[in-house]
């Protein structure tokens, strides 16, 4: 069974703090997605990211996967109240299936 | 683009009753959607894999005869809680998967939140 294991769970930090999620595993993917969730909606996807060691931006958001294509990383720069959600990572499950499994998600909280 | 909705957003229902949820894909063709349901505070877990003129496909410890699912058309699946009870209540969230022009990515819809007194 491939787990995607995130961490921090929970993260309570102060409006412009940087912070970090991570999201590893000891499987490889071809791919890994990083999701948003505010509660009672679905969740939104924010990036994909394909090749191993690969970085890709949207605004102060930062994601990073590794050389190995086993973990993820999410920064965010500045955070604002705005950004406060349930991040998700998800990965496709092995075996050319489309079948996407999550991780347990990282609550933020960005307080103003 | 790519916008997956869901109806009903909300319900509440008695024990012992059916409850009927619709997932659509309002601006693209999906040959495949899949539903989740999320309890308070958890992830998403995958229920089944709905595809489009076939029988849907259940994850291990999913009842089918109690989560049934129809994908009638390349834009609607839908799934029915058969005889309802209080341990069914959880989120519900769908998701349609696009073609080739949306990367075949995966697009969710906003989810139901479904309680049964």
């Amino acid at each position: 069974t491939q787990l995607l294991e995130q961490s921090p769970q929970f993260l309570s930090i102060q409006e412009g703090e940087n912070l970090t999620v991570y999201c590893n595993s000891s499987s490889v993917f071809s791919s890994l997605q990083w999701y948003r969730q505010e509660p009672g909606e679905g969740p939104v996807l924010l990036v994909t990211v394909v090749t191993g060691g690969e970085v890709k931006k949207l605004k102060r958001l930062t994601f990073q996967f590794g050389d190995a294509r086993k973990d993820s990383s999410l920064h965010i720069t500045a955070a604002q109240p705005g950004d406060t959600g349930l991040y998700l990572c998800a990965a496709k499950a092995q075996g050319g299936s489309e079948k996407l499994v999550f991780g347990k998600g990282t609550k933020l909280t960005v307080n103003p | 683009g790519a916008v997956v909705s869901q109806h009903p957003s909300w319900v509440i229902c008695k024990s012992g009753t059916s409850v009927k949820i619709e997932c659509r894909s309002l601006d693209f063709q999906a040959t495949t959607m899949f539903w989740y349901r999320q309890f308070p505070k958890q992830s998403l877990m995958l229920m089944a894999t709905s595809n489009e003129g076939s029988k849907a496909t259940y994850e291990q410890g999913v009842e089918k005869d109690k989560f049934l699912i129809n994908h009638a058309s390349l834009t609607l699946s839908t799934l029915t809680v058969t005889s309802a009870h209080p341990e069914d209540s959880s989120f519900y969230i769908c998701s349609a998967r696009g073609d080739r022009s949306q990367s075949y990515e995966q697009y969710f819809g906003p989810g139901t939140r479904l309680t049964v007194t």
